[in-house]
């Protein structure tokens, strides 16, 4: 299994702020994902972050809103951008290590006033 | 919308059984996940389906029928740590994208 990390583990941030959330994996892999949770709710896919192209974005997340970058195949970073309470969430990153299984980061809890 | 359902909450009895269910509908279906979900962590792998049939792991089993859009992961001999969310997902393709259901939260009591 792939061993992820995420910096930070947490933050409060001051609405109109930016964050920015790092992801690295211990091991090259193809396919990182960025996902929401927003509080007593499941997971949201924001993104997938592709190496060497932008990210694929899902329905209701844009760009502008969260940059992501992915320079190579162990690390990624997410901004949370303008950001207002709404955006107020646990953050996740995920990888698929072997054939599918899909392993999760320790997530970055935001917090914004 | 969600596409996804399971049931939000159940209790069940510590040394009991519980079976939670999860119905999808989708275009387009590779496997079906499982995962746990402690208070404030990560959600942690718990099995993935592509075939039909049961697949048991430990006290940990989980079943899946294609043609009905139906899994349930099946909890025996029910334990205290077994408190936690349950969060089926499901993918189009090997190693692609997750689509979460909304959890299941899990109290065992003694």
């Amino acid at each position: 299994s792939a061993v992820i990390s995420q910096k930070p583990s947490r933050d409060i941030c001051q609405r109109g702020t930016s964050l920015t959330i790092q992801c690295q994996v211990d091991s090259q892999v193809t396919m990182m994902f960025w996902y929401r949770q927003q509080p007593g709710q499941s997971l949201t896919l924001i993104a997938t972050a592709n190496q060497g192209s932008e990210a694929t974005y899902e329905s209701g997340f844009v760009i502008d809103k969260f940059p992501i970058s992915r320079p190579n195949l162990t690390f990624s970073t997410l901004t949370v951008s303008n950001m207002s309470p709404e955006d107020s969430s646990i953050y996740l990153c995920s990888v698929t290590s072997g054939e599918y299984e899909q392993y999760f980061g320790p997530g970055t809890r935001l917090t914004v006033t | 919308g969600q596409n996804i359902d399971q049931p939000t909450e159940m209790t069940a009895t510590e040394g009991a059984i519980v079976q939670i269910n999860c119905t999808y509908q989708t275009s387009g279906f590779n496997g079906l996940f499982w995962y746990q979900q402690h208070a404030g962590e990560a959600p942690t792998f718990l099995s993935y389906n592509v075939l039909d049939g049961l697949e048991e792991k430990g006290r940990f089993s989980s079943f899946l029928s294609r043609s009905k859009g139906y899994s349930y992961l099946l909890l025996k001999e029910l334990q205290m740590k077994d408190s936690a969310s349950y969060l089926c997902a499901y993918t189009k393709a090997a190693g692609n994208k997750l689509t979460f259901g909304g959890g299941t939260r899990v109290l065992v009591k003694p």
